[in-house]
């Protein structure tokens, strides 16, 4: 049973320019989070998908914006970078049905991004 | 607003020593309290939770967490460490009264156990 994947494992990008990063959940899952951790702090919550609609966001700016397709997958995009994006984003999974709210996520092993 | 702290960076610890990994929450409602491990270049690791029940949780690999509501604590135990229990230890909450299942993370605890 696969976990939860992620890609690209790396990437590098320039300030301006827009970036996709994409999470497969774990089989069985509905539900998938979005977080950024940036280098020496805790996961930060982005958003979260349920039903392909954005159940809940973080405080995160409109750069940030996502979609979770009928297969439970999900992207992550970000626009008009800045240096300040350069994290580790990852992506949990949880289900099925998103509830209760005390179920357990399962994270992906992250997309490193490093804005220039 | 739901809020975790951790109050040290780092802990450091001898081979077959106890361990313990602080953590105080904050949380509107009813807290579900998780501790994570992430290694180098790694996601994280779920190690166990807290929902309801026994204050006195346990999970993988030999830790344990107790839930103390009068303080507002989940602290993570392990009897005896092992050094390939060095890594970053998360501790995060939700609560039964948010929509979502997302989580709120501490800053993280640097563990290292000395041989």
């Amino acid at each position: 049973d696969a976990g939860v994947t992620q890609s690209p494992t790396h990437l590098i990008k320039t300030r301006g320019q827009q970036v996709t990063l994409r999470c497969s959940p774990k089989s069985g899952h509905d539900t998938v989070s979005w977080y950024q951790q940036a280098l020496g702090q805790g996961p930060q919550f982005i958003f979260q998908y349920y039903e392909e609609e954005e159940r809940q966001r973080g405080n995160f700016p409109d750069r940030f914006s996502g979609h979770q397709f009928p297969n439970y997958s999900s992207e992550l995009n970000v626009n008009a970078l800045l240096l300040g994006d350069s994290a580790l984003y990852l992506c949990a999974s949880s289900g099925p049905g998103g509830r209760p709210p005390g179920g357990t996520q399962y994270f992906g092993p992250g997309t490193r991004l490093l804005v220039l | 607003a739901q809020s975790v702290a951790q109050p040290e960076d780092q802990v450091n610890v001898a081979e077959g020593n106890p361990l313990t990994v602080k953590c105080t929450y904050s949380v509107s409602g009813n807290p579900y309290l998780f501790w994570y491990v992430q290694y180098p270049n790694r996601g994280l690791q779920f190690l166990l939770k807290y929902i309801t029940g026994d204050n006195l949780v346990k999970g993988s690999y030999g830790f344990e967490a107790e839930f103390n509501k009068s303080q507002t604590s989940f602290h993570l135990k392990k009897p005896s460490a092992l050094v390939s229990d060095s890594a970053l230890y998360f501790c995060a909450v939700s609560s039964h009264l948010q929509i979502g299942n997302q989580f709120y993370f501490g800053t993280g605890t640097s563990l290292t156990v000395i041989p």
